[in-house]
């Protein structure tokens, strides 16, 4: 089936040590996102990718870069984690053109200790 | 900028006992409005895409539909396994971002 994966599932990092995420697809889709999404509260877009085009949202800290090798792949570094990054990260990607429902990974949760 | 409300913010049901969700949106040319299911711990899982007022989709006990201002999710004769947190999400304009409701935690009980 094709599917939005995430790895690892769980991650747990001390205070100011960089972390990376990934998230890998099969949908073949030209648009993949970051969100991040605190206890209760609605996802919040960190950036997106068209292709290789980046777009960062305004409001996201330095501290979270991206990157996308290919049209499978793609990563969030966190490079100094604070304790108010622990949260669900969520990928999903779209297809672009006119197809705009994206689909969800199922999270990777980072804990700061 | 755009402004997704969602209502309530939680619902708590007994089996079998029908009830709609709200999701009330300001935005300038909307694309689409889409719901999502979300179980805990895990990433939001697609239900339906609507385009237009007046649409309706439907998926087993769960049926959608769009206004100008708002959208319903309304659940018929709801079962424990319905029990979500339930997501709505509009996209506006060329943009691919979609800009989402707090959600709506749903509890069914036997």
């Amino acid at each position: 089936d094709a599917m939005v994966i995430q790895n690892p599932r769980y991650q747990v990092t001390q205070f100011g040590k960089p972390v990376t995420l990934s998230c890998s697809q099969t949908l073949n889709h030209n648009v993949m996102y970051w969100y991040q999404q605190k206890s209760s509260q609605a996802p919040k877009l960190l950036f997106h990718y068209y292709d290789k085009d980046f777009n960062n949202e305004a409001d996201t800290p330095d501290n979270f870069q991206s990157r996308r090798p290919n049209t499978s792949f793609c990563f969030l570094d966190i490079r100094s984690p604070g304790l108010g990054d622990a949260a669900m990260y969520l990928c999903a990607t779209s297809g672009g053109g006119t197809s705009y429902e994206q689909y969800f990974g199922p999270g990777t949760r980072l804990t700061v200790t | 900028e755009d402004q997704v409300t969602q209502s309530p913010e939680a619902l708590r049901l007994q089996e079998g006992e029908s009830s709609s969700l709200n999701c009330s949106y300001t935005v300038s040319g909307l694309r689409g409005l889409f719901w999502y299911r979300q179980d805990p711990g895990k990433g939001p899982e697609f239900l339906f895409t609507l385009y237009s007022a007046g649409e309706e989709k439907e998926k087993e006990r769960l049926k959608a539909t769009l206004t100008k201002k708002e959208s319903f999710l309304h659940i018929t004769a709801p079962k424990p396994e319905d029990s979500a947190t339930y997501l709505c999400a509009v996209q506006a304009g060329g943009d691919y971002k979609l800009s989402f409701g707090a959600g709506t935690t749903v509890t069914v009980r036997a």
